[in-house]
């Protein structure tokens, strides 16, 4: 089964600073996505990615597939108290009857917390 | 914005009851989900549903648990007789017929089983 392996774990970081969070595939990644989970509430979609070397940014968050689609990292610049939560990476799983109604499968996500 | 709506938002059920949790996808989506994730552990696949019946589910999905979509707009979650394991939030997500697979989450039902 495919596994993501999310690091760290959790990371406090100063207000305006910035931060990585990586997320490491035991196989080559099909679909990457990164949600944000808010605690004790539902994942909210951040980015997608799907090309080896695929870069997309929002606001002040950018995401980057490697070329071997083996590891994705998200990067914020400038952090602000409203980028806390839980970051989460999900894959689509490997296809197994060709449908398209496929589940993710999500690392166990990295608690990011903004000191003022 | 359109969005994924769960009810109840809490559940608190006794060991051995059935339990009925509720979602209302996004409306011009086509592809339904539900996930759990227990308390510090990951979110975890359940079982997706398309064209009403089952498309994909895991081995988490047994016979204790089944889907279904009675009308044009809930999606339901049944769990026939509730384990203490069973403990978890439980998220609906939904997406459109399009090629990526975004999909889109709702708040989630957290059950306490008792």
């Amino acid at each position: 089964s495919q596994e993501l392996e999310q690091s760290p774990q959790s990371l406090i970081v100063q207000e305006g600073k910035n931060l990585t969070i990586n997320c490491t595939s035991s196989k080559t990644l099909y679909g990457l996505y990164w949600y944000k989970q808010k605690y004790g509430e539902g994942l909210i979609f951040l980015m997608m990615l799907q090309k080896g070397g695929e870069e997309k940014s929002h606001e002040k968050i950018t995401a980057k597939l490697d070329e071997k689609k083996q590891q994705s990292s998200l990067h914020i610049t400038a952090s602000q108290p409203s980028h806390a939560g839980i970051y989460l990476c999900g894959a689509d799983v490997l296809r197994t009857s060709g449908g398209g109604a496929d589940g993710l499968t999500f690392g166990k996500g990295t608690h990011l917390i903004i000191q003022p | 914005e359109p969005e994924v709506t769960q009810t109840p938002s809490h559940q608190v059920t006794q060991m051995g009851q059935e339990v009925i949790l509720r979602c209302v996808p996004i409306s011009n989506h086509l592809y339904f989900y539900w996930y759990r994730q227990i308390l510090g552990q990951k979110v975890e696949f359940l079982v997706s549903f398309y064209n009403n019946e089952i498309s994909e589910k895991s081995e988490i999905f047994d016979d204790q648990f089944s889907v279904e979509r009675p009308d044009g707009s809930n999606f339901t979650l049944k769990i026939r007789s509730t384990k203490l394991e069973d403990s978890a939030m439980y998220f609906c997500a939904s997406r459109p017929w399009v090629a990526k697979n975004i999909q889109y989450f709702g708040a989630g039902t957290r059950l306490s089983v008792l």
